[in-house]
């Protein structure tokens, strides 16, 4: 299995709500990433987890609160989003550790935000 | 700060036809990956390139990495319509950590017509 699923596909909330975007993958890896891409342009890196430790955070407002709770799952929690934070939002995997980086990152498929 | 350019930033080619997307960083790494992005889509490697002088081929692409230059290409050899996408260049920015970060170029959106 060489996949990370991301849900929902899509997700429109209000100002207002809360709501999480979940990402799995079960290919052993032990970091995992969130990115946001506007449309249009690349994405961008919000947060790093290895093993299960928040290692990076890009200076994410904390209306963004990341949560690893194994090493296969990743969550993303959302609350009072603005609509400047509409956007794809990205999970990936890689391994870790020596020569982690000579492997690519996979990217799930992402989940389309939308803030109303 | 590291900074990824890529250029050009709008390709429009016609089939059978070749060119060179390029890419510049503006700090060392030895870590350079090109992926592409079909419109609403996700993200697809291509090519991880891991020391100067490195050249992998899939297809009609090729890229090679020149470190001491900073720079990365991707070229396309006779263009056909299904290489239509998005394309990024991205640069490992914290090279030494044991997990990747990468910083994107802005990309090259490539239209191949008849």
């Amino acid at each position: 299995d060489t996949e990370v699923t991301q849900t929902p596909k899509h997700l429109v909330m209000g100002m207002t709500n809360k709501k999480s975007l979940k990402c799995e993958q079960h290919m052993g890896h032990r970091a995992m990433y969130w990115y946001k891409q506007k449309a249009k342009k690349p994405p961008e890196l919000m947060f790093v987890y290895s093993y299960e430790k928040l290692s990076i955070n890009e200076s994410v407002p904390s209306r963004f609160s990341p949560e690893c709770p194994n090493s296969s799952l990743l969550n993303l929690h959302l609350h009072a989003l603005q609509p400047e934070d509409s956007a794809l939002y990205l999970c990936a995997s890689s391994q870790v550790g020596e020569g982690a980086t000579n492997e690519k990152l996979f990217f799930g498929s992402g989940t389309q935000l939308s803030v109303l | 700060e590291l900074k990824v350019e890529q250029n050009p930033l709008f390709l429009s080619m016609q089939e059978g036809k070749n060119y060179t997307i390029y890419c510049n960083y503006s700090t060392t790494s030895d870590r350079l990956y090109w992926y592409r992005q079909d419109p609403g889509k996700s993200l697809e490697s291509l090519f991880v390139l891991l020391s100067n002088g490195a050249v992998k081929q899939e297809g009609r692409l090729m890229a090679s990495l020149d470190t001491k230059a900073r720079l990365s290409t991707l070229h396309i050899t006779a263009a056909v319509h299904d290489l239509s996408a998005t394309y990024f260049c991205a640069v490992d920015s914290d090279g030494g950590t044991s997990y990747g970060k990468l910083t994107f170029g802005q990309g090259t959106i490539l239209t191949v017509h008849p």
